[in-house]
């Protein structure tokens, strides 16, 4: 079955520290995995994506994220976070099993905090 | 360019009541999703439509819930005898018809079933 693991319920920083966020997926065929990012009381802002090609994407607010297929992990870092990083994050995986790359699968999330 | 529009941002509706959920979709796009966001879960997929198409709704409830995409107007999503289950937040994103663009979601339908 497709499923994406997202390990870490919450994590807690403090600013200027290094961040990676844990993303684990099952998926039948070549998969299509996206992060996004919830602020309270707001919708899903895409950081990144990754379809095919070089495996460490860049994405918005300086977050990259690195595929490993071997691994089945798709795992979200930014070098040095900021206190407005604070949000909810969703790993979310799609392709051709979902009937189209749109019908995405996501994790439960994981709720950073961060520290002054 | 405005961004997804979902109304409203709150909604109250006692259990037996109807629940409609509107979302207009970014200028341009086509493609529009339903999404259910449970407490403390990731989201589920619900539903897909084009305009006046239903594309594939298998993670929609089988009795009281129903989705719609007219050719003119916003999306719809009603939901029948609302029962406290139903509590949640409904994302809806929209998409251009182009392979492989990317979802871009609405703030969302807080209902609160009392």
């Amino acid at each position: 079955a497709q499923s994406v693991t997202q390990p870490d319920i919450h994590i807690t920083v403090s600013e200027g520290a290094s961040l990676e966020l844990r993303c684990n997926y099952s998926y039948g065929a070549t998969p299509y995995l996206f992060w996004y990012v919830q602020s309270p009381g707001q919708g899903l802002q895409l950081l990144l994506k990754y379809f095919s090609g070089d495996t460490l994407v860049q994405g918005i607010k300086g977050f990259e994220a690195e595929f490993k297929r071997s691994q089945s992990s798709f795992n979200l870092r930014k070098p040095s976070v900021h206190w407005s990083d604070a949000a909810e994050y969703f790993c979310a995986v799609g392709g051709d099993l979902s009937g189209g790359y749109n019908k995405l699968i996501f994790g439960a999330g994981t709720r950073l905090a961060v520290h002054p | 360019n405005a961004g997804v529009m979902q109304n409203p941002r709150h909604l109250v509706r006692r259990r037996g009541q109807e629940a409609r959920l509107r979302c207009s979709p970014m200028k341009g796009h086509s493609h529009v999703y339903w999404y259910r966001q449970l407490p403390e879960e990731g989201l589920k997929f619900m539903v897909y439509l084009q305009k006046e198409n239903i594309i594939d709704e298998s993670g929609m409830p089988k009795e009281r819930f129903s989705a719609e995409f007219p050719k003119e107007g916003p999306s719809i999503l009603r939901i029948q005898q609302v029962v406290r289950g139903d509590s949640a937040a409904y994302f809806c994103a929209s998409s251009p018809p182009q392979p492989n663009s990317p979802l871009h979601f609405g703030n969302g339908t807080r209902l609160t079933v009392t």
